[in-house]
Formats: C-alpha cells, sequence, structure tokens
C-alpha cells in the first residue's frame, strides 16, 4: 500500500533560519512526488512535480530534491510570508492514473 | 497556473438539510475533477472521483447516498452533503487536472452544520 510521511509535524523558524522539510514515501513505483503550500482555510497552492531520484527544483527561496525514498523541500533564509503547511503527495505506478496519496504536512511558522 | 473555483466558501446550516458545494474550471475544461474532505491539521482525504457525463467514483468508507456528486458539464462538478449532520461539518476542497500532471486545487469550502 502507497504511503505518505512527513516530519517535523510542526516548525518553528526564526527569520532568516534555513532548514529543511522531509517527505518519506513508500510507493510501488513512483509516478510523481508533488510538494503544495497551504494556507489556513485555503486550498492548496502547487509548489513543484519531481519525478526521478536525483532532480531538484527551486522557487525563491524553495528547494525540493528527490531520492528513491524520500524527498525534503529545502527553505533558505525564510520570511514570515513562507509559514504555512507544507503538504506532499505522491502518485504511484499502480494507482488510478489521476490520483495521488497525502501527507499529514508539515506545519511551518516563521517568526519575524 | 490553472483556475478551480469553488462556490460558496463558507456555509452554515442546519442538521438534516441539503448543502450544495459547486466546483468550477474556469481556463480548461476537466473531464475528471476530485473531491477532498480535510479535517482540522489533518491531510487532505480523497472522497471521490467525478467524471464528466458519467457516475462518480467513491472510495471505500464514503457513502454515495450522503455525498451526491454531479458532473454534469466539462467545466462544473457538483457535491451535495444531503440529510447534513454535524458529524458532515468539515472543509471540503475540489481539483483538477489542466492536462498536465499537475492538480490545481479550488479555495475550499468550509461546511458547518449545527
Amino acid at each position: 500500500e502507497d504511503q505518505v510521511t512527513q516530519s517535523p509535524e510542526a516548525l518553528r523558524l526564526q527569520e532568516g533560519e534555513s532548514s529543511s522539510l522531509n517527505c518519506s514515501y513508500t510507493v510501488s513505483g513512483l509516478r510523481g512526488l508533488f510538494w503544495y503550500r497551504q494556507d489556513p482555510g485555503k486550498g492548496p497552492e502547487f509548489l513543484f512535480t519531481l519525478y526521478s531520484a536525483g532532480e531538484e527544483k527551486e522557487k525563491e527561496r524553495l528547494k525540493a530534491t528527490l531520492t528513491k525514498k524520500e524527498s525534503f523541500l529545502h527553505i533558505t533564509a525564510p520570511k514570515p510570508e513562507d509559514s504555512a503547511t507544507y503538504l506532499c503527495a505522491v502518485q504511484g505506478l499502480k494507482t488510478s492514473y489521476d490520483k495521488v496519496i497525502f501527507g499529514p504536512g508539515t506545519s511551518l511558522s516563521v517568526i519575524p | 497556473g490553472a483556475v478551480v473555483s469553488q462556490h460558496p466558501s463558507r456555509v452554515i446550516c442546519k442538521s438534516g438539510t441539503s448543502v450544495k458545494i459547486e466546483c468550477r474550471s474556469l481556463d480548461f475544461q476537466a473531464t475528471t475533477m476530485f473531491w477532498y474532505r480535510q479535517f482540522p491539521k489533518k491531510s487532505l482525504m480523497l472522497m471521490a472521483t467525478s467524471n464528466e457525463g458519467s457516475k462518480a467514483t467513491y472510495e471505500q468508507g464514503v457513502e454515495k447516498d450522503k455525498f451526491l456528486i454531479n458532473h454534469a458539464s466539462l467545466t462544473l462538478s457538483t457535491l451535495t452533503v444531503t440529510s447534513a449532520h454535524p458529524e458532515d461539518s468539515s472543509f471540503y476542497i475540489c481539483s483538477s487536472y489542466s492536462g498536465s500532471d499537475t492538480q490545481y486545487f479550488g479555495p475550499g469550502t468550509r461546511l458547518t452544520v449545527l
């Protein structure tokens, strides 16, 4: 059964203090791994898609990396506006083509 | 990215009434839409896959007669919560693919059943 876990559950950072969020996954063949950002009371906002081990994607202060078992979302010099819940999701080769499985998320708070 | 809208954004209803939530793809045609439910501080749980012109596919444990889904056009899917009860209170979110392999989500609907 495909599974996704994320750690830590919650993270508090000082503004400018870089860190990484972890997403560990178990799938029978990975079709894609997705990172989303979700603000309170809003729908998830797409950030990145990663397809194969070794792949990296960057957007402003965020960089996502992928290995065969996990993905990291690195946040460099975060700002208060980066505070949000970050969700990881995977799409396995054996699941229905369009379905994804979401992890529980990491709630990030960046303190000024 | 692609735009998905939902209406209403918030709804409060009395126990026993039915509530309809609309999900629209604004700048693309969506043959498939997804309905998720999210509890406070929890992740998204897929409820059903809505297919244009055919019956929805429900996930295990989701009551078909409780959560009615209609996908009558390529830009609109509706979720009706029938005979709502307080335990149905939740955040409901729809999503779709815009032709790529990326899901785009609506802003969500907060349902409160009194």
